[in-house]
């Protein structure tokens, strides 16, 4: 692994069922974030981790929820999905707290919810 | 609130300059960020400035006027490559707040 790792790379999934995204990061980075990016409206932060154990939400955080257990991984659950979370996915990771140290983005993930 | 407004699309022509803009309300400001997104991939970092001026990196510059609320990333001698989107990204309470994104599209 050399970065940041999310699977699955899409998905197809019936409206109603319950997802988790996977991200792992390799870098020992403290601070992780979860981005969905729509067509027209960008990027939008669902939930954050600034260190391990902690979780804070972000702009769009209804219908998603994140656990922190460990440095390296920051799963993304839908509990019952809807069309409306059909989006493309990424986690990113930054050193420190402040953006500043600058993010690293993973490869993300394309949800299709029907 | 944040509202970070770009340009939706510009196209230039090959080995031309493109200027692209960004201007920023938000509640908080640590910094303003660039990052260029290739299609169907991750946004990878360009450039980052937090001190009003001009920050050069190659054939990529980007300038900040705080007291404006204005950016921009200036991109020189395009080439075919350089065709993705160019987001413009606000350093926020810590967080990234990410405007929607200028697609540049580069022509022969």
């Amino acid at each position: 692994i050399a970065g940041i790792t999310q699977a699955p790379t899409s998905q197809i999934l019936a409206a109603g069922r319950r997802m988790t995204l996977r991200c792992t990061q390799d870098m020992r980075h403290n601070a992780m974030y979860w981005y969905r990016q729509d067509l027209g409206l960008g990027l939008r932060l669902i939930h954050y981790s600034n260190t391990a154990g902690t979780t804070g939400k972000g702009e769009v955080p209804d219908g998603y929820s994140v656990s922190r257990a460990n440095t390296d991984d920051f799963p993304l659950t839908l509990a019952s999905a809807v069309p409306s979370q059909t989006s493309v996915y990424f986690c990113a990771s930054s050193e420190g707290q402040d953006p500043n140290y600058g993010y690293t983005f993973g490869s993300g993930t394309r949800l299709t919810v029907v | 609130g944040q509202n970070i407004d770009q340009p939706t699309e510009m196209t230039a022509t090959e080995g031309a300059i493109v200027q692209i803009n960004c201007t920023y309300q938000t509640s908080g400001f640590n910094g303003l960020f660039w990052y260029q997104q290739h299609a169907g991939e991750a946004p990878t970092f360009l450039s980052y400035n937090v001190l009003d001026g001009l920050e050069e990196k190659g054939r990529f510059s980007s300038f900040l006027s705080r007291s404006k609320g204005y950016s921009y990333l200036l991109l020189k001698e395009l080439q075919m490559k350089d065709s993705a989107s160019y987001l413009c990204a606000v350093n926020n309470d810590y967080k990234l707040s990410f405007g929607a994104g200028t697609t540049v599209t580069v022509r022969a």
